[in-house]
């Protein structure tokens, strides 16, 4: 079993729909949970961060840490074409540790 | 781009030849990182450095070597290419590591035939 589960879809929206990615993970020393968005032959960059439980939100962006049932969500509102993307849940445990990735969601949003 | 340069970015080589990518950054970060990305995987840690001369594998380490002689530049070598290796290639940066953002490179695409 991996230490972090993602589903690969790819998941096909219409435009302004909302979109759920989420990821499981075993490894409870998880302190740390992010979300990366990578474009096609791109390298992925940071979309959203958080320590711990709870949520936090970004402009359309939302993400969810519920460390109690080891399942972290990203959230978009009002999702757009440009919001097409593979998104990469990552996970690790504090300083000096190392960062694991999910497999990534690919996404489209249609017209 | 947070200062991060990969070289080279696209390299076709022949199996049992070794092969050197580089990472150049302009941070100053402590961190430095290889992943490969392949369909099916993700991205997964090769090496990492935690400092100048320091350090530690990864969970695919087998048939990779790196060094670390400066804080700017991290090279990763394949000792002696296979077809396995084929892949995508990232490097990134940190701070301090997993409590802080990774950067990340525009990575460099490995065919090995």
């Amino acid at each position: 079993q991996k230490e972090v589960e993602q589903d690969p879809g790819p998941l096909s929206v219409p435009e302004g729909a909302i979109v759920s990615l989420n990821c499981t993970y075993s490894n409870s020393a998880f302190q740390y949970f992010m979300w990366y968005r990578q474009y096609s032959r791109k390298g992925p960059e940071l979309l959203m961060y958080t320590y711990s439980s709870g949520n936090k939100e970004d402009g359309r962006f939302t993400a969810q840490v519920d460390k109690s049932s080891k399942y972290i969500s990203l959230f978009i509102r009002d999702s757009q074409p440009s919001d097409s993307a593979t998104y990469l849940c990552a996970m690790g445990a504090g300083t000096a540790s190392k960062l694991t990735f999910g497999t990534g969601t690919r996404l489209q949003v249609t017209l | 781009d947070a200062g991060i340069t990969q070289s080279p970015r696209h390299k076709v080589t022949e199996t049992g030849t070794p092969v050197t990518l580089r990472c150049h950054q302009t941070e100053n970060h402590r961190y430095m990182y290889w992943y490969r990305q392949d369909p099916g995987h993700g991205l997964r840690l090769i090496h990492y450095s935690y400092g100048v001369k320091d350090t530690d594998k990864g969970e695919v380490s087998d048939g990779y070597s790196v060094s670390r002689s400066k804080t700017e530049d991290f090279l990763l070598t394949l000792e002696s290419a296979t077809s396995s290796q084929t892949s995508v290639y990232f490097c990134a940066t940190s701070t301090t590591g997993t409590d802080t953002e990774a950067f990340f490179g525009q990575g460099t695409r490995l065919t090995v035939v």
